[in-house]
């Protein structure tokens, strides 16, 4: 298995741009999260899907942000408009149970907004 | 102040030692304790978990969770090398929705 794919890898954008990153999840895995990595607030959970629906996005920090899963084997996060303050690592991760100690992380996406 | 707090580091030893790695947590309800490792621009992957108190081995690395002082470690004797990445502890309670708690990481260094 190729594990969870991430894309793009790198992500730099202006300020104001819309920005979409995506995932590919592992086949038979119901559960996909996205993350949010920054150095000041560490690993932040932002929303998580069971079976393509939505469970839990009150991580989420803006309405700037939203977040999508059409099928099992794709996910999408949004942001429109991007601002600097959203430039971190942003990673997903799949599972095939809710429990964290099933969780596989992708590679993430690098945004840097200027 | 986070619910899991670690000190951010870098910590860096040379190759062999005995390195040990803590985190504190604020919430007494946390059952699941887990570890995880992330090399440089890497997602996170499970290192290993323990549930409730006590110890837990794994080749090189032992899990410690003491919960009358809130406080969780990971050793790593003989370390590598390839040992090098950031460590983040992880915690969750055992209902509910199990979204685990992250702590900020610890940068390990371990030269040769």
């Amino acid at each position: 298995d190729a594990g969870v794919i991430q894309s793009p890898r790198h992500e730099v954008t202006e300020m104001g741009q819309e920005v979409t990153l995506r995932c590919k999840p592992i086949s038979g895995h119901d559960y996909l999260f996205w993350y949010r990595q920054t150095m000041m607030r560490g690993l932040e959970l932002l929303i998580y899907f069971n079976n393509n629906v939505p469970i839990d996005d009150s991580g989420m920090p803006e309405d700037r942000f939203s977040a999508k899963m059409p099928n099992a084997s794709f996910s999408t996060l949004k942001i429109q408009p991007s601002e600097p303050r959203d430039s971190a690592v942003y990673f997903c991760a799949s599972s095939p149970t809710v429990h964290p100690t099933g969780y596989t992380f992708g590679s993430g996406t690098r945004l840097t907004v200027v | 102040q986070k619910e899991v707090e670690q000190d951010p580091g870098p910590l860096s030893v040379p190759e062999g030692a005995i390195v040990s790695l803590n985190c504190t947590y604020s919430n007494s309800a946390f059952q699941y304790f887990m570890w995880y490792r992330q090399y440089s621009r890497k997602g996170p992957e499970l290192l290993m978990y323990t549930y409730s108190s006590g110890n837990k081995e794994d080749g090189r690395f032992t899990a410690q969770v003491d919960k009358s002082s809130k406080y969780i470690s990971l050793f790593i004797r003989d370390s590598q090398p390839s040992d090098s990445a950031t460590y983040l502890c992880a915690n969750t309670a055992p209902r509910g929705s199990y979204i685990p708690t992250f702590g900020r990481g610890t940068s390990l260094i371990v030269h040769p």
